[in-house]
């Protein structure tokens, strides 16, 4: 079984820029989850989506949204960008979510110049 | 407030030695707790879980962590460590939001 892909693995945008991550979960899987991982704040909890309906959500502002589709692939989207977004991005996919275990993705490198 | 404290940043130890990484949380009731390890420019990968039942849990690559409720820890152990078990490793813990340590970046000497 396929595990879970994210695109792109690199991303490079300039202030002020937005910019679209995409995740593909694990074939039956209908949780994703998106974090974000960086030097000084570890890995912080950003949204999940379960059945194209998000369920929870961390304390990020407004400029970081997500959406699902009914195929359970799910993007998320940074809109103005600060220098302080650069990060590694993960997403991670369960079968329910929650407690349930979590299988992550690869991540999206993403450098705001 | 909920939290993850991993005390220790970095820890190195010899390959072939014992190794435990602490783990302690707060959280308002017994959460569901789990190891994670991150190789360099990887995702995570779980180690083992603990939901409920017998405290001592078995994971892969020989890992496996105890969970006691009166120190609210979990900390995880290997009895004899691999050159290839460097990496950084995360404790989490969560019911509906999983909240992360800040990890405890392993090295290991020849």
């Amino acid at each position: 079984k396929a595990g879970v892909t994210q695109t792109p693995r690199y991303l490079i945008k300039t202030r002020g820029q937005q910019v679209t991550l995409s995740c593909s979960p694990i074939s039956g899987h209908r949780s994703v989850s998106w974090y974000q991982q960086t030097p000084g704040q570890g890995l912080q909890f950003l949204f999940e989506y379960f059945s194209e309906t998000q369920r929870n959500k961390g304390n990020f502002p407004g400029r970081f949204s997500g959406r699902q589709f009914s195929n359970s692939r799910s993007e998320m989207n940074v809109s103005t960008l600060e220098l302080g977004d650069s990060a590694l991005y993960l997403c991670a996919s369960s079968t329910t979510g929650g407690p349930d275990t979590q299988y992550f993705g690869p991540g999206t490198r993403l450098t705001v110049l | 407030a909920q939290s993850v404290t991993q005390p220790d940043i970095h820890i190195t130890v010899s390959e072939g030695a014992s190794l435990e990484l602490r783990c302690n949380y707060s959280y308002g009731a017994t959460p569901y707790l789990f190891w994670y390890v991150q190789s360099p420019g990887q995702g995570l990968q779980l180690l083992l879980k603990y939901f409920s039942g017998d405290t001592l849990v078995q994971g892969i690559k020989g890992f496996e962590a105890e969970f006691k409720r009166s120190q609210s820890s979990f900390n995880l152990r290997k009895p004899s460590v691999h050159w290839s078990d460097a990496a950084e490793y995360f404790c989490a813990v969560g019911n509906d939001k999983i909240i992360f340590g800040k990890g405890t970046r392993l090295h290991i000497l020849p």
